[in-house]
């Protein structure tokens, strides 16, 4: 079974503050998605990581996917309460009859103003 | 253009009762999905459905069943209603069966009682 453990479950900080959100596994993904997701709707996809080591910045946030495609990491920088939200890694995997994404347990982000 | 579309939006079920969700997916995406989301469990894949054809399926009982129309609109229904399945029920599609992302609805509450 594919798991992905997310480290923090939950941090709260205030605004201007940096952090960084773990999104582990044991098994090797084809991708490896972020979400951001709001109260009430459905998650909102902000980028997608295919090779091993890649790093993508996407304004104040930056997402690394590890060297051997079983981990990946969120880092934001500056974070301001526009950041809150439930972030959610998954894993993509594909081939043959397996087409789809395992999601990450989760990390609760909530940034004070 | 517009985005995913999923009725109804909230739903109040009786147990042992049957129930049927909608999910029109953009235009253009053959690919539809869907995930069942709690607190306890996070977001798990129910079952991906491409040009009409259930290519994937989660890990549900077998109460839960869906199909794909030739516009590749898409149902999932679930029968004999248990309050476990108390859930956030989310659709997403995709252009590409998913690697590169996936566009999420705002999902249907529902709450069996």
């Amino acid at each position: 079974t594919q798991l992905l453990e997310q480290s923090p479950q939950f941090l709260s900080i205030q605004e201007g503050e940096n952090l960084t959100v773990y999104c582990n596994s044991s098994s090797v993904f084809s991708s490896l998605q972020w979400y951001r997701q709001e109260p009430g709707e459905g998650p909102v996809l902000l980028v997608t990581v295919v090779t091993g080591g890649e790093v993508k910045k996407l304004k104040r946030l930056t997402f690394q996917f590890g060297d051997a495609r079983k981990d990946s990491s969120l880092h934001i920088t500056a974070a301001q309460p526009g950041d809150t939200g439930l972030y959610l890694c998954a894993g993509g995997a594909y081939g043959g009859a397996t087409n789809k994404l395992i999601f990450g347990t989760g990390t609760l982000l909530a940034v004070q103003p | 253009k517009a985005g995913v579309t999923q009725t109804p939006r909230y739903l109040i079920k009786t147990r042992g009762q049957q129930v049927t969700l909608s999910c029109s997916p953009i235009s253009g995406h053959r690919s539809v999905s869907w995930y069942q989301q709690t607190p306890g469990q996070g977001l798990q894949f129910l079952f991906e459905y491409f040009s009409e054809t259930q290519r994937n399926k989660g890990n549900f009982p077998g109460r839960f069943s869906g199909r794909q129309f030739s516009n590749s609109r898409s149902e999932m229904n679930v029968s004999t209603l248990e309050l476990g399945d108390s859930a956030l029920y989310l659709c997403a599609s995709s252009a590409d069966r998913g690697k590169y992302g996936y566009t999420f609805g705002s999902g249907t509450r529902l709450t069996v009682v």
